[in-house]
């Protein structure tokens, strides 16, 4: 089986500020993993994922993960956060279907 | 490309009822997936479509509940005698299938959000 753990529900950073969030996987094979941005009301966007090849994982509006197998962790970064960053973010692993963390809801403070 | 779309967006309905629901994957896009969402938290897996074949079916997906794809495009998802519990936020998802679904990026519609009474 098949999981992703986030740590933090809710993660407030100031604006220009670093972004991290955090997610760490379980996985009995090779995992391939996604971060996913939900905004209010909407479905959610791929944001960047990790299918085995390089490791440090560049996504869209400025934002980067690293596989750390030794770590068993996926986390996501951006260097400077951004207004319109504030949403909720999801982790996910796949084997066909993906399965999600609980998500973290990222609040940019001006 | 338009994108995955969800009719309708919202529904409210009375405990007992049955609804349905639609979505329009992209275009030519093999794979079809649904989700549900509740509050707090992230989708879970109901089941899954390659073509027109149901392939998997997750245990959340009770005997209640009921998807079809009849041509492999559009998908269907129903719920009969509905109760408060199936109140939450239905998404669909497509991918092309072309990876054997492991790494295939799924493009999610904007979902349904079902009020039970």
């Amino acid at each position: 089986a098949q999981s992703v753990t986030q740590l933090g529900s809710h993660v407030s950073v100031s604006e220009g500020a670093l972004v991290l969030l955090r997610c760490n996987y379980s996985s009995s094979v090779p995992p391939y993993l996604f971060w996913y941005v939900q905004y209010p009301n909407q479905g959610l966007q791929l944001l960047l994922k990790y299918t085995s090849a390089a490791t440090l994982v560049k996504g869209i509006n400025g934002f980067e993960a690293e596989f750390k197998k030794s770590e068993t962790s996926f986390h996501l970064t951006k260097p400077s956060a951004h207004m319109s960053d504030a949403a909720e973010y999801f982790c996910a692993v796949t084997h066909e279907k993906l399965t999600f963390g609980t998500g973290t809801r990222l609040t940019i403070i001006p | 490309d338009t994108g995955v779309s969800q009719d309708p967006r919202h529904k409210i309905t009375k405990r007992g009822q049955n609804v349905t629901f639609r979505c329009d994957p992209i275009s030519e896009h093999n794979r079809l997936y649904w989700y549900r969402q509740t509050l707090g938290q992230g989708p879970e897996f109901l089941t899954y479509f390659q073509n027109e074949a149901q392939l998997e079916k997750s245990r959340l997906l009770s005997d209640r509940f009921s998807a079809e794809r009849p041509k492999g495009s559009f998908s269907t998802l129903e719920i009969q005698r509905t109760e408060q519990g199936d109140s939450a936020m239905y998404l669909c998802a497509s991918s092309t299938g072309t990876s054997g679904g492991y790494t295939d990026t799924q493009y999610f519609g904007p979902g349904t959000r079902l009020t039970v009474l």
